[in-house]
């Protein structure tokens, strides 16, 4: 079975702590997908790579940042956490769309993270 | 700009219903795919279908059908004889082509609870 895995489902930090939400996927795909899920919005992209070292922003990525240093593996880093970025938290990865937008993404089961 | 708007926050039925989820959307691109996706109490979006705006006939997969019109820009899924394991949050989606990537835009998610 694909899989996208994330490591930690619920985490508990304060506020100022230093937050890493990690994502392992083991169907070789090049693309890979951080978002942030919340009632009422759905689901919004933080950021996304295409490649290794490489890193695009979506639409909120204010707060964030994020780390692709091999092909499996995309961290979400939350430099200094707030209680606004208590969230859902959901990567996700894709292979290479077969045209524009065909991508299917494979999803993870989320972080549920709550700043205190 | 790309929108996707899901107007049934939550919808509550008895077992065996039939039950239609609405998904309408905006875009000025020719070319657009349109996803739904199931998230179920384990909080995993599982993919449903995609369908490419070249292609506007309705599909039919066991219980659940869908019917795509754009004319107005509604991609509308219907679940026959609804069964509890049906309960989940329902997301449609848009691709969207954003500086030379592609990317998806969410709805707000449709609550779907079967009850039995």
């Amino acid at each position: 079975d694909v899989k996208v895995t994330q490591s930690s489902r619920y985490l508990v930090k304060r506020t100022g702590e230093k937050v890493f939400l990690e994502c392992v996927q083991d169907m070789d795909h090049e693309n890979m997908f951080w978002y942030r899920q919340d009632p009422g919005l759905g689901l919004r992209l933080i950021y996304f790579s295409y490649d290794v070292k490489m890193k695009e922003k979506g639409d909120i990525p204010e707060g964030y940042s994020v780390s692709r240093e091999k092909k499996e593996r995309f961290s979400l880093i939350l430099e200094s956490a707030s209680t606004n970025q208590t969230s859902m938290y959901l990567c996700a990865s894709s292979a290479p769309g077969q045209g524009a937008g065909a991508n299917v993404l494979t999803f993870g089961a989320g972080s549920r993270l709550t700043v205190l | 700009a790309q929108k996707v708007t899901q107007a049934q926050t939550e919808i509550s039925v008895v077992e065996k219903e039939d039950v239609t989820l609405d998904c309408v959307y905006e875009t000025r691109d020719t070319t657009y795919y349109l996803f739904w996706y199931k998230q179920p109490p384990s909080g995993e979006l599982v993919f449903l279908i995609r369908r490419n705006s070249f292609d506007e006939q309705n599909e039919i997969s066991g219980r659940y059908s869908w019917n795509f019109q754009k004319s107005t820009s509604s991609f509308n899924f219907t679940i026959t004889a609804s069964q509890v394991v049906d309960s989940a949050v329902y997301f449609c989606a848009l691709s969207e082509v954003s500086g030379g990537y592609n990317k998806l835009i969410f709805g707000a998610g449709t609550r779907l609870a079967v009850h039995p």
